[in-house]
């Protein structure tokens, strides 16, 4: 079985500052890692992804995230953050081999004050 | 390019009834998974389709059901509704089902059973 663990639920900050969010996992077997975007009444946006390789990944809109195995987390950070990054984060783990099914954390509301 | 369609936006239903929630992949997509978003909760995977065949599915109970059609588009049908499906239900599409595919997700059914 597989598990997520987003740490904050709420996250708030002053613009241009940067931020991290936190994500746990647990997994008996080797992992795919995923970051999520959920902006107000809409669907969800794949920020990025990690599948292999450099465990330093970048995706969308000047984010990225660090796999660290042996703490088991992958940590998204973005260096100066915008009033339009205020969202909703969900990190989502898929055991690898086989179909994609995701497991998703609870979310991490990030509030960007001006 | 059509993005991830899904209808209707919002459905009011009570306990005991059926629903029918219908998604239409992004064009030249062949895989659809569903999930159910409760209020405050990250997404929980229900099932996938591919290729009209069901490719994975989630901790659901068999009156969650699903179909996919010919063109890929696909429904989810829930009987005999509970108050704890009030929800909402997101589609996402993607080239083939395995990790390396990007989801797309639409924007979502809000399911509310009274």
């Amino acid at each position: 079985a597989q598990s997520v663990t987003q740490l904050d639920s709420q996250v708030p900050v002053f613009e241009e500052a940067p931020v991290e969010l936190r994500c746990n996992y647990s997994s008996s077997v080797s992992v795919y890692l995923f970051w999520y975007v959920q902006y107000p009444n809409q669907g969800l946006q794949l920020l990025l992804k990690y599948l292999s390789g450099s465990t330093l990944v970048k995706g969308i809109n000047g984010f990225e995230a660090e796999f660290n195995k042996s703490q088991t987390s992958f940590h998204l950070r973005k260096p100066s953050v915008h009033i339009s990054d205020t969202a909703e984060y969900f990190c989502a783990v898929s055991s690898s081999g086989g179909s994609y099914i995701p497991t998703f954390g609870r979310g991490t509301s990030l509030i960007v004050h001006p | 390019e059509t993005g991830v369609t899904q209808s209707p936006t919002h459905l009011i239903k009570t306990r005991g009834q059926q629903v029918t929630l219908r998604c239409s992949s992004q064009s030249g997509h062949n895989t659809v998974s569903w999930y159910q978003q409760a209020l405050g909760q990250g997404p929980q995977f229900i099932f996938q389709y591919y290729r009209e065949e069901e490719n994975g599915r989630g901790n659901f109970p068999p009156r969650f059901s699903g179909l996919q059609f010919p063109n890929y588009s696909s429904e989810l049908n829930v009987n005999a509704l509970e108050l704890d499906d009030s929800a909402l239900y997101l589609c996402a599409s993607s080239l083939g089902a395995g990790e390396y595919n990007e989801q797309f997700f639409g924007p979502g059914t809000r399911l509310t059973v009274l």
